[in-house]
C-alpha cells in the first residue's frame, strides 16, 4: 500500500532554519509536493520534486531521495507567517496517480 | 478572479438532511477533486473526476456522490447527513497529464458541521 510520515509538530524560533521530513512508500513513484495550510485556510502548493536534489524557491526548498524514500522541506529565516501545517503528498502507481497525503506537520514559531 | 471556488463556506445543518456543496474552477483544468479534512488535520481523497473517468475512493460512504454538469464544475451530494460527516470539505482542481507534476489549486473549503 502506500503510505506517508511526517512529525506531527516541530517548533522553531523566528529566523531559524528549520527541516520537514518526510518519508513514503508507494510503488511507482511519481513525484513528493508539499503543501502550505495556514489555520482556516485551504492547503497552497510550495514545491515538486520528481528527481534527487535541492530545489529553492526563494526561503524554501524541497529535497528528495528516491533511493531513501525520503524527502524534506526545509524553510529558512523563519517569520511568524510561516506558522502553518505543512503536508507532504506523492503520487504513485498504488494511487492510480492520485495525490496521497501524509497527516501534515504543524510548524510552531516562536518570537 | 478566483480560480477555485466553493459554496458555501459554512453549512450547519441537522442529521439525516441532504445538502449539497458547489464547486466551480475557472482555470481550464480537466481534473476536480473533493477531499474531507477531518479536525485532525487529516486531508482524505473522496472522489477525482475527469472528463473520462471517475475514480471514487472506496471508504467513502455511498451517501456521498459527486455531480459533473460540465467540466468546470463538480458538486457533491450528501445524502442522510450523520454526525460524523462534519468536517472541512475542499474542492481541487489539477491539470493531469502524462507529466504529473501537477499543481492542485483548492478551494476555500466548506466547513460543515452536523447538529
Amino acid at each position: 500500500g502506500q503510505s506517508l510520515e511526517q512529525p506531527s509538530e516541530v517548533t522553531a524560533v523566528e529566523g531559524a532554519i528549520v527541516q520537514i521530513n518526510c518519508t513514503y512508500q508507494t510503488s511507482g513513484f511519481y513525484g513528493l509536493s508539499w503543501y502550505q495550510q495556514h489555520d482556516g485556510g485551504a492547503p497552497t502548493f510550495l514545491s515538486y520534486n520528481a528527481l534527487d536534489g535541492l530545489e529553492e524557491t526563494g526561503r524554501f526548498s524541497s529535497f528528495l531521495s528516491r533511493s531513501d524514500s525520503y524527502g524534506y522541506l526545509l524553510l529558512q529565516e523563519l517569520q511568524m507567517k510561516d506558522s502553518a501545517s505543512y503536508f507532504c503528498a506523492v503520487r504513485g502507481l498504488d494511487s492510480n496517480y492520485q495525490l496521497i497525503w501524509g497527516a501534515g506537520t504543524k510548524l510552531i514559531i516562536k518570537p | 478572479d478566483t480560480a477555485v471556488s466553493q459554496t458555501p463556506k459554512y453549512l450547519v445543518t441537522q442529521m439525516g438532511n441532504d445538502k449539497s456543496i458547489k464547486c466551480e474552477q475557472n482555470l481550464g483544468h480537466d481534473t476536480m477533486y473533493w477531499y474531507k479534512q477531518d479536525s485532525k488535520k487529516f486531508l482524505k481523497i473522496m472522489f477525482s473526476y475527469n472528463n473520462k473517468e471517475l475514480i471514487i475512493n472506496e471508504t467513502v460512504p455511498n451517501r456521498f456522490s459527486p455531480k459533473s454538469p460540465d467540466k468546470a464544475h463538480l458538486n457533491l451530494h450528501i445524502n442522510s447527513l450523520e454526525l460524523g460527516d462534519s468536517a472541512v470539505y475542499f474542492c481541487a482542481s489539477s491539470q493531469e497529464g502524462a507529466a504529473k507534476n501537477t499543481e492542485a489549486f483548492f478551494g476555500q473549503g466548506t466547513r460543515l458541521t452536523v447538529v
